[in-house]
């Protein structure tokens, strides 16, 4: 299936930074979904967007759907130490057709 | 709300046996569910899509007599590892969409499997 390109790879910061991570396609998606995983256990859903050019807060997060439909973004403001996980990023194309990012791998030093 | 559970959370088997894990959705029916399989340090990859009420349509590549899926409720989904192998051994995780809503697929914890 199709995968999406998420960068960076792998994120290292000091608490109380700020972050940025996206994700990119070849393909046009209707839905951008934004999880976190951490160790051990399923992805826990962040924000959804459903509308190109939508720009959606969640506490210290916030996520755009890109003008293109081939990308989004994410935001951590403010970084703390329970934001360690990894980030995947979910492209939906119809109904059933969920395709999931390579993850970002965030670690917030303390 | 939305919360999906999995049953077991952990299973280690021997090589041959068959092994089978449960995805409930708790506070919601879902129509659909899915299953995943994730490596180590990997993203997840997507196995089959499980309807209720008739047969799983599986990914490319992922054999469906192996992998068995059983969608019996608008709760309950059911994933059958047959004759297992330690390359079988992995982390699966299924999610579920909720019949009332839009798109968003909540996942369950997921089921470390180990095959010995």
């Amino acid at each position: 299936g199709q995968q999406l390109n998420q960068s960076p790879q792998s994120m290292f910061i000091q608490e109380g930074e700020d972050v940025s991570m996206n994700c990119t396609s070849s393909s046009i998606f209707n839905t951008w979904l934004w999880y976190k995983q951490d160790p051990g256990e399923g992805p826990v859903l962040l924000i959804a967007l459903y509308k190109a050019g939508e720009l959606t807060s969640n506490g210290r997060l916030t996520a755009q759907f890109g003008i293109t439909r081939k990308d989004s973004f994410l935001n951590i403001s403010a970084s703390i130490p329970s934001d360690v996980g990894i980030y995947f990023c979910a492209g939906q194309l119809t109904g059933n057709q969920f395709y999931f990012g390579t993850g970002t791998s965030l670690t917030v030093i303390p | 709300g939305a919360v999906v559970s999995q049953h077991p959370s952990w299973v280690i088997c021997k090589s041959g046996t068959s092994v089978k894990i449960e995805c409930r959705s708790l506070d919601f029916q879902a129509t659909t569910m899915f299953w995943y399989r994730q490596f180590p340090k990997q993203s997840l990859m997507l196995m089959a899509t499980s309807n209720e009420g008739s047969k799983a349509t599986y990914e490319q590549g992922v054999e469906k007599d192996k992998f068995l899926i059983n969608h019996a409720s608008l709760t309950l989904s059911t994933l059958t590892v047959t004759s297992a192998h330690p390359e079988d051994s992995s982390f699966y995780i299924c999610s579920a969409r909720d019949i009332s809503g839009p798109y968003e697929q909540y996942f369950g914890p997921g089921t470390r499997l180990t095959v010995t």
